[in-house]
């Protein structure tokens, strides 16, 4: 079974400028959610997707990112502009659905703005 | 908003000494799960814990949850080198929403 699919790996910006991160989640995972890690810190959930409608999306810096799952399978998680303080590293990863599933995390994109 | 401790910060243990790490939330928990993140790795999955006082096994790892539903404990016994990285706890309270908490950085000297 083909695990979370992200792309790219890595990606270097100067602030103000635009980046996208994509994410293929697994056969059949109704739930996607990105989430935000900061180095030395846990996970922070950005947005959750169930199909391709938002469950909670809380978090999310609404000024600046955006998210979009379209037809329920894979998602794009936008940010515009970049700021110094969105270097992290944002996770992907995806459940059977919401309802307490294990989530399976891809190997994440690491972003640094310089 | 719901917090999500865990403490210790940091631990480092020599080869074959226990570990233990405790994940405390401010308000009564659905249920916990359990990650592991390898450095430089993305977290993987332990276990999840529902009832109070749940106690699962893991050939070494041994995690509870606590009567009042509100902590939990992930405890290693006769740590290996293996067991390097940061494990984190998840929590939910009623909602689907998951709370990582702050995770607890394991160093095994050898």
């Amino acid at each position: 079974e083909a695990g979370v699919a992200q792309s790219p790996r890595y990606k270097i910006i100067e602030k103000r400028q635009s980046v996208a991160f994509w994410c293929n989640p697994i056969s059949g995972h109704a739930t996607l959610y990105w989430y935000q890690q900061i180095l030395g810190q846990g996970p922070k959930l950005l947005i959750q997707f169930q199909n391709n409608g938002v469950v909670d999306d809380s978090q999310l810096p609404k000024d600046r990112f955006s998210a979009e799952r379209l037809k329920g399978v894979d998602s794009t998680l936008k940010i515009q502009p970049a700021k110094l303080e969105d270097s992290a590293v944002y996770l992907c990863a995806s459940s059977l659905d919401a309802s307490g599933n294990i989530q399976y995390f891809g190997a994440g994109t690491r972003l640094s703005v310089l | 908003g719901q917090q999500v401790m865990q403490i210790p910060q940091y631990q480092h243990v020599q080869e074959g000494e226990d570990f233990t790490t405790y994940c405390n939330s401010s308000t009564t928990l659905s249920n916990i799960q359990w990650y592991k993140q390898r450095p430089g790795g993305h977290p993987v999955f332990l276990i999840q814990l529902v009832k109070s006082g749940e106690v699962k096994k893991q050939k070494r790892l041994t995690f509870q949850f606590g009567e009042a539903k509100k902590n939990s404990s992930l405890h290693i016994t006769a740590t290996q080198t293996t067991d390097v990285g940061t494990y984190f706890c998840a929590v939910t309270s009623g909602t689907y929403k998951y709370i990582f908490g702050t995770g607890t950085r394991l160093k095994v000297l050898a």
